[in-house]
């Protein structure tokens, strides 16, 4: 079926440094996409969205890009900290009058002090 | 306690038993999920209700799953004769209402452990 997965499974980035989290996503029919991040023991936290007739949005510190034609999402952490350590999941949403979302595998971020 | 609440918070079941698994979702929200998460893969759809109607359970794996919500807040999940498969974090979540892209509020799931 149609799915949201990534690149890289784990991610080690210096403190300090810049982080990229990137996704790739399969159906071209997704119109809205969700970084969620997953802390040991806790559940998904909502970071950011982006609607597809967008190709960035920025929050506070993290920066999401969406390349339809590639059907790339990134996810951009400044000056990346230790409480950043996580894993991050990107997720779409199809539609269909309701919420329901569409986790991708997950990227593991490991911050190194 | 605002957030999404779950318990227990961990659970070890014998092969052939039935566990409940029970969510409380933030006071007044209206849509309810219910997600499988095996270990390391991303939260699975389960089953959705909006109010006490249970309007998606197209993702709960088999007929042993069964997922309520009777009055509309609190949501039991229930799995029957528990196999080794089902061990998984079982994650609920909440939203204020049935809008697109209304931002979804997690509770800290059950780990379930079928020996």
């Amino acid at each position: 079926g149609e799915s949201v997965g990534l690149h890289l499974p784990t991610l080690s980035v210096q403190e300090g440094d810049n982080s990229i989290i990137n996704c790739a996503y399969s159906n071209s029919a997704s119109d809205y996409f969700i970084w969620y991040k997953q802390e040991s023991g806790k559940g998904p936290q909502f970071i950011i969205d982006i609607r597809s007739n967008m190709d960035k949005r920025q929050g506070q510190r993290v920066t999401v890009l969406l390349n339809k034609t590639v059907k790339h999402l990134s996810l951009q952490i400044a000056a990346t900290q230790p409480g950043d350590s996580a894993v991050y999941f990107c997720a779409d949403l199809l539609g269909g009058g309701y919420q329901k979302v569409t986790f991708g595998t997950g990227t593991k971020l490991q911050v190194i002090p | 306690g605002a957030g999404v609440s779950q318990s227990p918070r961990y659970k070890v079941a014998k092969r052939g038993q039935d566990v409940a698994l029970r969510c409380d979702p933030i006071s007044g929200h209206v849509s309810l999920f219910w997600y499988q998460q095996a270990l390391g893969q991303g939260p699975e759809f389960l089953t959705y209700f909006q109010n006490e109607a249970q309007l998606d359970k197209s993702g709960l794996p088999s007929d042993r799953f069964f997922a309520e919500r009777p009055e509309g807040s609190v949501s039991t999940l229930k799995i029957q004769r528990t196999q080794q498969e089902d061990s998984a974090v079982y994650l609920c979540a909440s939203t204020l209402d049935s809008s697109l892209r209304r931002e979804q509020f997690f509770g800290p799931g059950t780990r379930l452990t079928v020996l």
